[in-house]
């Protein structure tokens, strides 16, 4: 069956600095890999989307890689705030020929920026 | 305001008992999904539906039920039959193909006592 793993289920960086969150996976390549936030007792909010012929896409301070080879996606933050604190999650979207398939979340990873 | 809406937030219900969760979207999407979130652990897909009028089993659809009557609902209920509903439930919706971008409201955390 798919896995998806996010490597830390918490990271604590300095103010400033650049947050680097790791999503791995197996088996199947998956045609889509997305990235959303997530605040305690909230729902979870979209922050991009990568497709498996891209390697990278950015969005202001945030910047998304993605190697099939490797099966992992890196979420980075740069110049990071206390307010980027939160839960960060990556679900992968993977097609079986040729039809939709389903939406598959990591756990997440729990970001802390400390001032 | 666009937006998917959720409601309670939050729900307190006795053992044995069935409970109705909410979800309404005005994003005119097609696509509705139910999620369960529980502590340190991913989201887990309930139900899903692609169009009015029909639905799919998730990955942890037992004890679970839900209808799609309109386009703008569809309501999630908890049977009895649940052995562990105590959670937080996300629902979502999507666009009209199905597995994009998801947008989800604000959830609605169940506890059965």
């Amino acid at each position: 069956s798919q896995k998806i793993e996010q490597n830390s289920e918490a990271l604590n960086i300095q103010e400033g600095k650049t947050a680097t969150l790791t999503c791995n996976y197996t088996n199947y390549s998956p045609a889509y890999l997305q990235w959303y936030r997530q605040d305690p007792g909230r729902g979870p909010v979209f922050l991009l989307l990568i497709r498996e012929n891209e390697k990278e896409k950015r969005k202001e301070r945030l910047k998304v890689t993605f190697d099939t080879t490797l099966k992992q996606s890196l979420f980075h933050i740069t110049a990071s705030q206390p307010a980027d604190s939160a839960t960060y999650l990556c679900a992968l979207e993977f097609f079986y020929g040729g039809s939709q398939g389903n939406l598959i979340f990591g756990k997440g990873t729990k970001l802390s920026v400390k001032p | 305001d666009g937006g998917i809406t959720q409601s309670p937030k939050y729900l307190f219900r006795k053992e044995g008992q069935n409970v109705t969760l909410s979800c309404e979207q005005n994003l005119n999407h097609d696509a509705m999904y139910w999620y369960r979130q529980d502590p340190g652990q991913g989201l887990r897909l309930i139900y899903y539906s692609q169009i009015v009028n029909d639905f799919q089993k998730g990955d942890i659809a037992e004890g679970y039920s839900v209808s799609r009557e309109k386009k703008e609902s569809f309501p999630l209920t908890v049977t009895s039959a649940q052995k562990n509903p105590t959670a937080f439930y996300l629902c979502a919706s999507s666009s009209a193909g199905g597995w994009d971008t998801q947008y989800f409201g604000p959830g609605t955390r169940l506890t059965v006592l």
